[in-house]
């Protein structure tokens, strides 16, 4: 079970430009929320996707989208970068009607110049 | 939505002592209460959880208490480790999960 997997690994992007990150979920896992995490402090809950829908959004700009697909994986997507956009950023799958916790991706770091 | 205030943002204890961080949460459906440890350049990692209609949980020398009514719950960790160093995140849970801002906890040996 090779758990909860995002690419890249790091980025760097120019301010004004657009990026797409990566997710593949937990085998198992129908559920896949994203987070943005600023250096020192905790990950802030962006969206979730669940049934290839967003099911719930944090107080983000519509400039952060997502996707997600039949095989449950899932895409972030940002446009018009900011330099505050420099974040890691953090994929979570669960099994919806799991009552554990969700299981965290690796995380990609994101560097808007 | 769901607020989650989590205290102290840092702690430094000597190996062997007891560490308590303490977090409470606004949403009163919120009805799942997970602790993640995150140690530096890694993903935060599961260590504990509690389910609204459980008090306390433990686990070897790590528990959690919960008092719904008062929305607050809290991690105790006995007899630290170097270790247990990491940031702690507490995350209140209704459909997803809401963030504290996490406690840097330090063991010195």
């Amino acid at each position: 079970d090779a758990g909860v997997t995002q690419s890249p690994t790091h980025l760097i992007k120019t301010r004004g430009q657009q990026v797409t990150l990566r997710c593949s979920p937990k085998s198992g896992h129908d559920t896949v929320s994203w987070y943005q995490q600023a250096l020192g402090q905790g990950p802030q809950f962006i969206f979730q996707y669940y049934e290839e829908e967003e099911r719930q959004r944090g107080n983000f700009p519509d400039r952060f989208s997502g996707h997600q697909f039949p095989n449950y994986s899932s895409e972030l997507n940002v446009n018009a970068l900011l330099l505050g956009d420099s974040a890691l950023y953090l994929c979570a799958s669960r099994y919806r009607v799991s009552p554990r916790g969700a299981f965290f991706g690796q995380g990609t770091r994101l560097t808007v110049v | 939505g769901e607020n989650v205030e989590q205290h102290p943002s840092t702690l430094s204890v000597q190996e062997g002592d007891s560490a308590v961080i303490k977090c409470t949460y606004s949403d009163s459906a919120s009805n799942y209460f997970p602790w993640y440890k995150q140690e530096l350049g890694k993903r935060p990692q599961l260590i504990i959880d509690i389910r609204s209609n459980v008090g306390e949980k433990k686990d070897q020398r790590i528990a959690v208490t919960l008092n719904k009514t008062a929305k607050h719950f809290s991690l105790h960790i006995t007899e630290t480790q170097p270790e247990d160093s990491a940031v702690y995140f507490c995350a209140a849970t209704n459909n997803d999960m809401r963030f504290g801002a996490g406690t840097r906890l330090t063991v010195k040996p």
